[in-house]
């Protein structure tokens, strides 16, 4: 997930393929992941989290798998529909540290082709 | 239950002038944190409060400034704006209840452009 400058990595898949979106984070002391979904003109909407005492974690449609020997982190959306069409951001926390301030990568655009 | 509210949605303003946002978190979260937002950089970290205290800081200038009220709502202000501070301004609420790190959930943003 990680991007120079204005261009975004884009990852373009056919509606009802399964998208793998990958982030690299920055901080072994963090505990804390989340990924989030921002559609364009508004404010990025939680998706899913993970602790780091867990590798995976499920929900409605998304997968969120932490491999943190080599501070990694996807997102794994099955069947994606049009409506996933968004820029999608993992951000990491750490309770040892700031706990109000998310680190976000740079962000991947996801564009879903009908 | 209602989401985070920002105000106001859009702003023009000049070089020199200031700017005052205004953010009310989910009713019940004590946290608020503020974010700007660009292309070149994305997102990053303005600074949190929490019960009326400012908790964490970014690498911003003294320009940037902020306050919380204790109805948990906050405002955060830039003075003698610059063209760089043309951004979208988030902002984002926590429950802040627990001693782990909790999610936190973000508002439509402010989008300022300073001409």
């Amino acid at each position: 997930g990680e991007s120079v400058g204005l261009h975004l990595p884009t990852l373009s898949v056919q509606e009802g393929d399964n998208s793998i979106i990958n982030c690299a984070y920055s901080n072994s002391a963090s505990d804390y992941f989340i990924w989030y979904k921002q559609e364009s003109g508004k404010g990025p909407q939680f998706i899913i989290d993970i602790r780091s005492n867990m590798d995976k974690r499920q929900g409605q449609r998304v997968t969120v798998l932490l491999n943190k020997t080599v501070k990694h982190l996807s997102l794994q959306i099955a069947a994606t529909q049009p409506g996933d069409s968004a820029v999608y951001f993992c951000a990491e926390n750490s309770y040892g540290g700031s706990q109000g301030n998310l680190i976000f990568g740079k962000g991947t655009k996801l564009s879903v082709k009908p | 239950k209602a989401g985070v509210t920002q105000t106001p949605r859009y702003l023009i303003k000049t070089r020199g002038q200031q700017v005052t946002l205004s953010c009310s978190p989910i009713s019940g979260h004590r946290s608020v944190s503020w974010y700007q937002q660009t292309p070149g950089q994305g997102l990053q970290f303005l600074f949190e409060y929490f019960s009326e205290t400012q908790r964490n800081k970014g690498n911003f200038p003294g320009r940037f400034s902020g306050r919380q009220f204790s109805n948990s709502r906050s405002e955060m202000n830039v003075s003698t704006l610059e063209l760089g501070d043309s951004a979208l301004y988030l902002c984002a609420s926590s429950p802040r209840t627990s001693s782990s790190v909790e999610t936190q959930y973000f508002g439509p943003g402010t989008r300022l452009l300073v001409l």
